[in-house]
C-alpha cells in the first residue's frame, strides 16, 4: 500500500545531542511537511518542501533543519535538542498545497533526557 | 491570522449516545475545511474535506457540516471504537492550520 513511513517510531536522545528523524513516502506526492505536536495541542507546522523548494515557518527555531534529497525522502534534523523539543513529530505529504487533505505518517515520539 | 478553535476539549459519551463536535474558524480565503481522526500515538487519519458553506459529508456514523464560521462533526450512535481525538483544520491562502482537537471517549 502507498503510504508515509516515519522512522524511528520512538527516539530517545540526550540534551544537546543532534538527532535526525526520517520520513519516506511511496505516494509520489510533491509536497512534504513536518509538524510538531505536543500533548493535547494542535499540530504545529515547522516547514515544508514544495518539490525542492524549502519553506520555513517564521517561528520555527533555527535549531530545526530539514533536508529533502529526493521526492521520496525527507529528514528533520534537530541540532541541539532541548527538553522543550520533546514531542511527537509528524511527517505529511500532499499533492500540491492540497485541497484534498494531507496523508500523515504514524509519527516519531521524541524524548529528550 | 487563520485560527481554528475546537470545542469541547474532551467529550465522554455512552455507546449509542449521539452528539456533535464543534470547529469554529477564521480564515482568509477558505479553500477547504478538513476533519481528521487521531488515535493515541499515531498520525492523523483523513476523514472529510468540506469546501463551501452548506456542504455535508457522511461516513458511517460520522457526518460533517459546514457554515461560513464553523463546522460540526455529528456522531450518531457512537461505538467504543469511535474513541479518538478528532482534529479540524482549515486551508486558506496560507498553510493548513489545525485546531487542538476534541478527545472523544465512548464507553460501552
Amino acid at each position: 500500500d502507498a503510504m508515509v513511513i516515519q522512522n524511528p517510531r520512538y527516539q530517545v536522545t540526550q540534551f544537546g545531542k543532534p538527532v535526525t528523524l526520517s520520513c519516506s513516502q511511496t505516494l509520489n506526492h510533491n509536497v512534504m511537511y513536518w509538524y510538531q505536536q505536543k500533548s493535547s495541542q494542535a499540530p504545529k507546522l515547522l516547514f515544508h518542501y514544495y518539490d525542492k523548494d524549502f519553506n520555513n515557518e517564521a517561528d520555527t527555531p533555527d535549531n530545526f533543519q530539514s533536508r529533502r534529497p529526493n521526492t521520496s525522502f525527507c529528514f528533520l534534523d534537530i541540532r541541539s535538542p532541548g527538553l522543550g523539543d520533546a514531542a511527537m513529530y509528524l511527517c505529511a505529504t500532499s499533492v500540491g498545497t492540497s485541497d484534498y487533505g494531507y496523508t500523515f505518517g504514524s509519527g516519531t515520539r521524541l524524548t529528550v533526557v | 491570522e487563520d485560527q481554528v478553535t475546537q470545542s469541547p476539549e474532551a467529550l465522554r459519551l455512552q455507546e449509542g449516545e449521539s452528539s456533535s463536535l464543534n470547529c469554529s474558524y477564521t480564515v482568509s480565503g477558505l479553500r477547504g475545511l478538513f476533519w481528521y481522526r487521531q488515535d493515541p500515538g499515531k498520525g492523523p487519519e483523513f476523514l472529510f474535506t468540506l469546501y463551501s458553506a452548506g456542504e455535508e459529508k457522511e461516513k458511517e456514523r460520522l457526518k460533517a457540516t459546514l457554515t461560513k464560521k464553523e463546522s460540526f462533526l455529528h456522531i450518531t450512535a457512537p461505538k467504543p471504537e469511535d474513541s479518538a481525538t478528532y482534529l479540524c483544520a482549515v486551508q486558506g491562502n496560507n498553510d493548513m492550520r489545525f485546531g487542538a482537537g476534541t478527545r472523544l471517549t465512548v464507553k460501552p
